[in-house]
């Protein structure tokens, strides 16, 4: 059983341009969901997908997005970036059958300077 | 809203000492509880869980007891190793949110030396 996956581990990007981070995501899980940790906190909801179409959003700006695709890996873009998107971005997947178990990737760190 | 408020860190032990680690939640209705355990450098790994009143859950050691009436639901371990050492977060999710997102609370780091 392949767990959740992240990538890039690491990322520096400069303050107003864009990123992009991918997740794929559990074997046998169709649901997605991204996490982000700012240091010392715990982790905000950022919003879900399931069957290709957000599913839930938590309190954070259009200039945060997503995808996801056919095979249930997923993507978050982030465009004009600032530096409190400073954080630790985490991806978590989940089956429809066991929605309140979700399983995490090891995240990916974004640095915005 | 929905909260989870966790006892605040740091919070350092001897190998062998007895863990509480105390989290209380407010939300509508009866929530699903977990925590979780974050390792230095890794992402999140579920330890426990609770999806109903008096319900225990356990894991390595660790237990938690879902307390309805004073709406807890407190981390227990009676006796702790240093590969312990990691931050661990209380979390809910509100059943009846269609979406399933964790709230989490802020976290508490746990320190123990040999």
């Amino acid at each position: 059983e392949t767990g959740v996956t992240q990538s890039p581990t690491h990322l520096i990007k400069t303050r107003g341009q864009q990123v992009t981070l991918r997740c794929s995501s559990q074997s046998g899980h169709n649901t997605v969901s991204w996490y982000q940790q700012a240091l010392g906190q715990g982790p905000q909801f950022i919003f879900q997908y399931y069957r290709e179409e957000e599913n839930g959003r938590g309190n954070f700006p259009p200039r945060f997005s997503g995808l996801q695709f056919p095979n249930y890996s997923s993507e978050l873009n982030v465009n004009a970036l600032e530096l409190d998107d400073s954080a630790l971005y985490l991806c978590a997947s989940s089956s429809r059958t066991e929605l309140y178990e979700q399983y995490f990737g090891p995240g990916t760190r974004l640095t915005v300077t | 809203g929905n909260s989870v408020t966790q006892m605040e860190g740091p919070v350092t032990l001897s190998e062998e000492a007895f863990l509480t680690i105390n989290c209380t939640y407010t939300a509508t209705g009866y929530p699903s509880l977990f925590w979780y355990v974050q390792y230095p450098g890794e992402g999140l790994q579920l330890l426990l869980k609770a999806t109903k009143a008096d319900d225990k859950g356990s894991n390595k050691g660790f237990e938690a007891t879902y307390r309805k009436e004073t709406t807890s639901f407190h981390l227990e371990k009676g006796s702790v190793q240093v590969s312990d050492s990691a931050v661990y977060f209380c979390a809910l999710t509100p059943k009846n949110s269609g979406n399933t997102p964790l709230v989490f609370g802020k976290g508490t780091r746990l320190s123990v030396i040999a």
